[in-house]
Order: structure tokens, then sequence, then C-alpha cells
């Protein structure tokens, strides 16, 4: 069965600090590894998608790598803001549907 | 419309009641996806579409729970006999072929059951 593990599963920064979200993943079948951001009460926002041929991707602040052989994601964000407080999950692209994290949940502390 | 679209954003069942959920995919966008996201967790796979054809429906927790896609474009999310169990957001997905591709979520419906 596909599992997505994704720690810490709870983190608090002050503003400014960089850090780094984690997801590991079973299945090497891998068509793709996509980043969301969710916010309470919302749906999911898509930040980046790594596709399986690919090492990383960059937008803006957001840095996510792909690490196959090792079954490893990570979200890198750069000089952290509080409206970058959310729930972070990662997921999991095989040949039709996501496999999903529980995500970490993110506050940047003014 | 230029994002997923999904109605009723809101719902509040009685238990035994029956309930249909809404999604208006991004249009042009052949593979349609539900899923099903319990409080504290992350979404877990129900469905999925490929234009009207319903080719994996293995996440679908009882014969309750029905989905359909009938011209392709706009699914309905069907519970029959709500189960205060069937209490979570309801996400939809859409994306456009090749596999790979990004996929699109919509708001999401937040079904509670009393």
């Amino acid at each position: 069965k596909q599992e997505v593990t994704q720690i810490p599963a709870a983190l608090s920064v002050p503003e400014g600090e960089n850090l780094v979200l984690n997801c590991s993943f079973t299945d090497s079948a891998i068509y793709n590894l996509q980043w969301f951001r969710q916010d309470p009460g919302k749906g999911l926002t898509s930040l980046l998608l790594i596709q399986s041929s690919q090492r990383e991707q960059t937008s803006g602040r957001l840095n996510a790598s792909l690490d196959k052989s090792s079954g490893r994601s990570t979200l890198y964000i750069a000089a952290s803001q509080p409206g970058d407080s959310a729930t972070y999950l990662c997921a999991q692209g095989g040949s039709e549907k996501l496999v999903f994290g529980k995500g970490t949940k993110l506050t940047v502390n003014p | 419309g230029a994002g997923v679209s999904q109605s009723p954003r809101y719902k509040v069942a009685k238990r035994g009641q029956d309930v249909a959920l809404r999604c208006d995919p991004i249009s042009g966008h052949v593979s349609l996806f539900w899923y099903q996201q319990a409080l504290g967790q992350g979404p877990e796979f129900l469905t999925y579409f490929q234009n009207e054809a319903q080719l994996d429906k293995s996440g679908l927790p009882s014969d309750r729970f029905f989905a359909e896609r009938p011209e392709g474009s706009v699914s309905t999310l069907k519970i029959q006999r709500t189960q205060q169990e069937d209490s979570a957001v309801y996400l939809c997905a859409s994306s456009f072929p090749p596999r790979g591709t990004e996929a699109f979520f919509g708001q999401g419906t937040r079904l509670t059951v009393v």
C-alpha cells in the first residue's frame, strides 16, 4: 500500500526564519510529487509540482526537491512570513490518483 | 470558469438523509477526482473519471456512495442514508492528461451529519 508521511506534524517559527518541511513516500513508481497549501476551511492550493524526471522546482520563496532513490521530498520556505501560516500537504502522484500525507501545520509568528 | 467549483460549500444532513454534492471542473479537463478529507487528516481518494467513464471507484467506502459524470463535465457525488462517519470535507479535483499533470482542487463541500 502506498504511504506518504510528513514530518513534523506541526511547526512554529518566528517570522523571517528559513524552514524545511519533509515528506517521504514508499512507492518508487512515482509520476510526480505535488505540494499543496491548505488554509483553515478552504480547499487545496497547488504550490509546486515536480515530475519524476526532475530534481527540484522553485516558485518565489519556495523550493521543492525530489529524491526518488530515497523516497523523499522537501519543501524549503525562505524568509517565512505570517501569511505563510497554513497546513502544507504533499501528495505522491501515481498513474491516476494522488496519495496524500497528513500535512504539516505551520505557524509563523510575527 | 477559471477554477474548480463545488456546491454547496456547506451541508448539514440528518442521519439517514440522502445528499448530492456537485463538482464543476475546469473547462477542458478530462480527468476528475473525488477525495474525502476527515478532520486533521490528508485527503483520501474516492473515485476517478476520465470523461464520462468511471475508471476507478476503489476508494468509495460503501455502496451508499455513488458518483456520476454523465456528460463528461459536471460530476455529482451522492451519499445515500448518511451516517455520522460520513461527516468530512469532500474535495473535487480536475486535471488534463497526460499522466503526471497538475491537479487543481475546488474549495470543497463540508458535510456534517447530525
